[in-house]
């Protein structure tokens, strides 16, 4: 594909729903990175993947968060029972060289 | 953990003039990242620094890393309309280039016209 994509670009869900976010990374890009990025912050790193496996999932705040990429190309991070707090923008990013991180446009999470 | 201080918070500068940010970090760094962000939209690369006394430039755009590698700044001569935005810098807190990066909280640029 052209650029990371993710999906859906909106979601609102209600405190306590399960949700999927889902990414596209850039065809051939071995390594994915997941951040979230509150009103006024600048991303947080949550999870990297190289390949299939997480190689650092140090900054996932809970064990309600968790993130797959089974195939080593599309990954999905899963919230649960989701709290308000979780409300963010959450980025997705894919890298070949893991010295330039292209960023997807993100999905806006708001919890009710 | 490795904390990253951007400075000022925001900044509205008149199309034509030069700018300078500054990304100040709590521990040395070994890769030091510059992105662009529109209001709603995800990160766009701007220039990556790692060693010592380094500078690169692109189009009207300049940043550099101190010689002790704790600070930079992005220098914008000739400001227009196209740089308005919000500037983050990022880290890698091993230089690899392949950990996930801590970002400071940006710079929101506005050019007035």
């Amino acid at each position: 594909g052209a650029g990371v994509s993710q999906t859906p670009s909106n979601k609102v869900t209600e405190k306590g729903k399960y949700v999927e976010l889902r990414c596209d990374p850039i065809s051939g890009h071995t390594a994915l990175y997941w951040y979230r990025q509150s009103l006024g912050q600048g991303p947080e790193f949550l999870i990297y993947f190289q390949g299939t496996g997480a190689a650092d999932d140090s900054g996932l705040p809970n064990d309600r968060f968790f993130a797959v990429r089974p195939e080593g190309s599309v990954s999905t991070l899963k919230i649960q029972r989701t709290e308000r707090g979780d409300s963010a923008v959450y980025l997705c990013a894919s890298s070949l060289s893991g010295v330039e991180q292209f960023f997807g446009p993100g999905t806006r999470l708001t919890v009710l | 953990s490795q904390e990253l201080e951007q400075s000022p918070q925001s900044l509205i500068v008149q199309e034509g003039k030069n700018l300078t940010i500054n990304c100040t970090s709590s521990k040395t760094l070994y890769g030091l990242y510059w992105y662009k962000q529109k209001y709603g939209e995800g990160l766009i690369f701007l220039m990556m620094l790692q060693k010592g006394g380094e500078e690169k430039s692109h189009e009207k755009i300049t940043a550099k890393l101190d010689e002790k590698k704790q600070q930079s700044s992005l220098h914008i001569t000739a400001s227009q309309p196209s740089h308005a935005g919000i500037y983050l810098c990022g880290a890698d807190s091993r230089g690899g280039g392949a950990d996930g990066l801590t970002f400071g909280k940006g710079t929101h640029l506005i050019i007035q016209p």
